[in-house]
Order: structure tokens, then C-alpha cells, then sequence
């Protein structure tokens, strides 16, 4: 699992609440990402970091930020959730020499905004 | 229309079938090209990962990639019921803008 822990694995929240999940990894690598995984869409990059305080955004950034101020940590934030942000949440780094096609993905956090 | 698009299924064969897994795609730019499998309340696993065209083997499995058709595949041979699960087509132009399908779900029937 290249050492890939996510936090917390659920969690209901309710609208206009602030929620932030978690990535941790454990072996030092420079590239993490977001994606979020929705019936009929597949997985849909949120943002990514290539590095301690380095991020961009992705496909679906909007109503998300994120932060990375260790190596080992990237967290998501949604700062007002809405019930469209209901989805399952997948972290991931890159292994490969080639960054983002050799990707290793976490367990996921599953989200539901009621 | 999507990027990227990926029959959702569901396939299910019997026990030792070849198995066929297609996605089309509309962006001629793309030249990375992954197959994922996921299982059911898991996070997506790397199977298989080419650049550019052509095949490439790896046991059971076969990716092929035709960018003239825009079009890739992901074949598995002598499928065995540990082969259940959905599997997910990404490709990429730049190495951090990869682009999903929307899964293919498989079930290999004993």
C-alpha cells in the first residue's frame, strides 16, 4: 500500500460545515494527490502537491483547498460542505520517475454531507 | 462528451474466459496510458502502464494501445474468480493531468 494512510475512513458531516480529511505517507515521497471517485464519473483529480507547500490545482478544484506543510502530510479541506461534495475520497502519491502514471492510491475516505 | 469514455458493464464471464476491457478516448495529445483494478471498497491498484502505442504482457494480462483509433485495451486470459472487480482505464498528456474512465465492472463466475 507504499505506505499510504488515510484519515478518517468516514464521516458524515452536515451542509456549511468545515470538514478536513487527512493523507499521511510514510516514505518520503515528493508528489500527493486528491481524487475523488463518483458513480458514472470515474476518479477526478481535486489538487495535487509536488512538494512542502507546492500545490496546484486540478480537474474539480473548486470548494476545496488543500495544504501541505510536511513532507508526510497532504490534507483536503472543504470549507463549507455541500451535499455534491458527498463521494469517496482517494489520496495517492507518485512512485515512479515519471510522476503521476505509476500512482499508488489509498484505502479512501468516505464522505456524506447531509 | 468525455475525455475519456469506459462501457461501465457489468461483464460477467465464466471461469477461465478471455476477458476484453475497452476505453476510447477523444484526446489525441494523450500518451500515457494505465489500466487500474479496484475491489470493492478499496483504493485503485496499478495493473499494467504503457507510453505511447503498441502492447505490453505482464502474465495474464495484456495492454494494447492503438492511438490511430484512439482506443485501448486490456486483455486478461485464463480469467480466474480473484479477477472480480472493476477495472479502470487513465490516460494522460502531461504527467500530472491524468483522466479516468468510469470503471468497468467484472465478475469471473466459478
Amino acid at each position: 500500500d507504499a505506505g499510504i494512510t488515510q484519515s478518517p475512513r468516514h464521516k458524515v458531516t452536515e451542509t456549511g460545515t468545515p470538514v478536513t480529511l487527512r493523507c499521511h505517507q510514510t516514505e518520503n515521497h515528493r508528489y500527493m494527490y486528491w481524487y475523488r471517485q463518483d458513480p458514472g464519473h470515474g476518479l477526478r483529480l481535486i489538487h495535487y502537491s509536488y512538494g512542502v507547500k507546492d500545490t496546484d490545482k486540478g480537474e474539480v478544484s473548486d470548494g476545496y483547498s488543500v495544504s501541505r506543510s510536511k513532507t508526510e502530510d497532504f490534507l483536503l479541506t472543504l470549507e463549507s460542505a455541500t451535499s455534491s461534495q458527498t463521494s469517496v475520497y482517494f489520496c495517492a502519491i507518485s512512485v515512479g520517475h515519471l510522476v503521476n502514471t505509476e500512482a499508488f492510491f489509498g484505502q479512501g475516505t468516505r464522505l456524506t454531507v447531509v | 462528451q468525455k475525455e475519456v469514455e469506459q462501457d461501465p458493464g457489468p461483464l460477467s464471464v465464466p471461469e477461465g474466459a478471455i476477458v476484453s476491457l475497452n476505453c476510447t478516448y477523444s484526446n489525441s495529445a494523450f500518451q500515457y496510458f494505465m489500466w487500474y483494478r479496484q475491489y470493492s471498497r478499496k483504493g485503485p491498484e496499478l495493473l499494467m502502464y504503457t507510453y505511447s502505442s503498441g502492447n505490453k504482457e505482464d502474465g495474464r494480462f495484456t495492454a494494447q494501445v492503438d492511438k490511430s483509433s484512439k482506443y485501448i485495451s486490456l486483455f486478461i486470459r485464463d480469467s480466474q474468480p480473484s479477477d472480480s472487480a472493476t477495472y479502470l482505464c487513465a490516460m494522460s498528456e502531461t504527467p500530472n493531468d491524468m483522466r479516468f474512465g468510469a470503471g468497468t465492472r467484472l465478475t469471473v463466475k466459478p
